[in-house]
This record gives C-alpha cells, structure tokens and sequence, in this order.
C-alpha cells in the first residue's frame, strides 16, 4: 500500500550544524509535500511545503528539495539552533486528496 | 492555529465506555481531519472530510466513527469497540481538500 518512509529516526547536531531529514514516498500521484515540526506537547506546526511542480524551496534557513523521478524529498536546515530542536513529520498527499505521513525524525539540537 | 479549538485537552475514559471529542474550527474551512498519534507511529488518519455532510474512512477507521452536519464541526466519538484508545487526538482543518491543513492543540484521551 501506500507509505512514506522518513529518515533518520533520531538525529543530533551541534548548534550552527546542519540538519538534514530525508523521506521517500510510494504513490507516484502525490503532488503536494508538507513537512510539519512538533514540539513536546503541542500541535504540529506547517513550517514549509512543496508541490511537485517545483525542484526546491527555501524559507530563511531551511529548504525542501524534492525529486519527483526517484520520488524523495528532503528538509534541510542550515545554522540550527537549540530552538529547532522538536520532533519533524514528512507527508506526502495521496490521490485522495489526503495525507500521508512518515514516523517522524527527533531532532536534537545541542548548545 | 487559534482558529481549530480541541476540547477537552485531558480525557479519560472506563473500560466499555463511549467518548466524544470535539473540534471546532472557524476558519470557514471546508475540509476537516482526525487524527491519531502514537509514540513512534507518526499521525495515523481515522476519518476525514472534504465538505459538509459527507466524511470518509481513513486508514484506521475501526472503532471510531464522526459527523459532519455543520461546516465548524467534526466530532469524532471513540467507541468501546477500539481496543486500544489510549492516545493523543489532533484535529486538523484546511480551506479545500488541496489546500495545507493545519492542526488543533490535540485531546489526550487515557483508559482509567
């Protein structure tokens, strides 16, 4: 069936680092890719997407960049800060029209 | 976001017990999602809605079920059938089916 796959798991960086969280979806009709941060306890926030007409998008300091052939994409964060620290959701939407999500990536940012 | 209110944040349920959580949204979204999240698992979809009066089954639909009689609101009633309803429940809305959604502050519902 359909799935996406997000990885790391876990990943831990020193501050200024970057980041780097990798996911690979499965249905060839997605065309939409949000990616989500959520800090302990609290709602997941939409902090940057993608939709399968573009390569990359950037916002500040962080980028998705997306291969629509091999069907992954990617977030990049660049100079992190302890405040990136928080748990990242990949998704991808299914022709459907609703998505998908991956497990999720725990990023540790430290000082 | 402010404008998807979850209620309420802490609930707890018996053994055989049905239960409803709310969402609201006043956005003046059509579409509306319930989702359930467990350590490790990601969010899951149980049931979602593109418009009014209609909704379909997600990926773990059993031992749920929802209505969608008003454009602000999407129940979702978590009955004795779901084994296992121990989790954190966020609700999600968005302006169309295509367009990003964006999530309430979650319910956390416990077995007692």
């Amino acid at each position: 069936g359909e799935n996406v796959e997000q990885h790391p798991s876990t990943l831990s960086v020193q501050e200024g680092d970057s980041a780097v969280i990798k996911c690979t979806y499965s249905d060839s009709a997605s065309n939409y890719f949000p990616w989500y941060k959520q800090e302990l306890g609290k709602r997941p926030q939409l902090i940057i997407d993608i939709r399968s007409n573009v390569g990359e998008k950037k916002d500040q300091r962080i980028a998705v960049t997306l291969n629509k052939t091999a069907k992954h994409f990617s977030l990049h964060i660049t100079e992190t800060q302890p405040e990136d620290s928080a748990v990242y959701f990949c998704a991808a939407r299914r022709s459907q029209g609703n998505l998908i999500f991956g497990k999720g990536t725990k990023l540790s940012v430290k000082p | 976001d402010g404008g998807i209110t979850q209620s309420p944040k802490y609930l707890f349920r018996k053994e055989g017990q049905n239960v409803t959580l709310s969402c609201e949204q006043n956005l003046n979204h059509d579409a509306m999602y319930w989702y359930r999240q467990d350590p490790g698992q990601g969010l899951r979809l149980i049931y979602y809605s593109q418009i009014v009066n209609d909704f379909q089954k997600g990926d773990i639909a059993e031992g749920y079920s929802v209505s969608r009689e008003k454009k602000e609101s999407f129940p979702l009633t978590v009955t004795s059938a779901q084994k296992n309803p121990t989790a954190f429940y966020l609700c999600a809305s968005s302006p169309s089916w295509d367009q990003p959604q964006h999530f309430g502050d979650g319910t956390r519902l416990s077995i007692l």
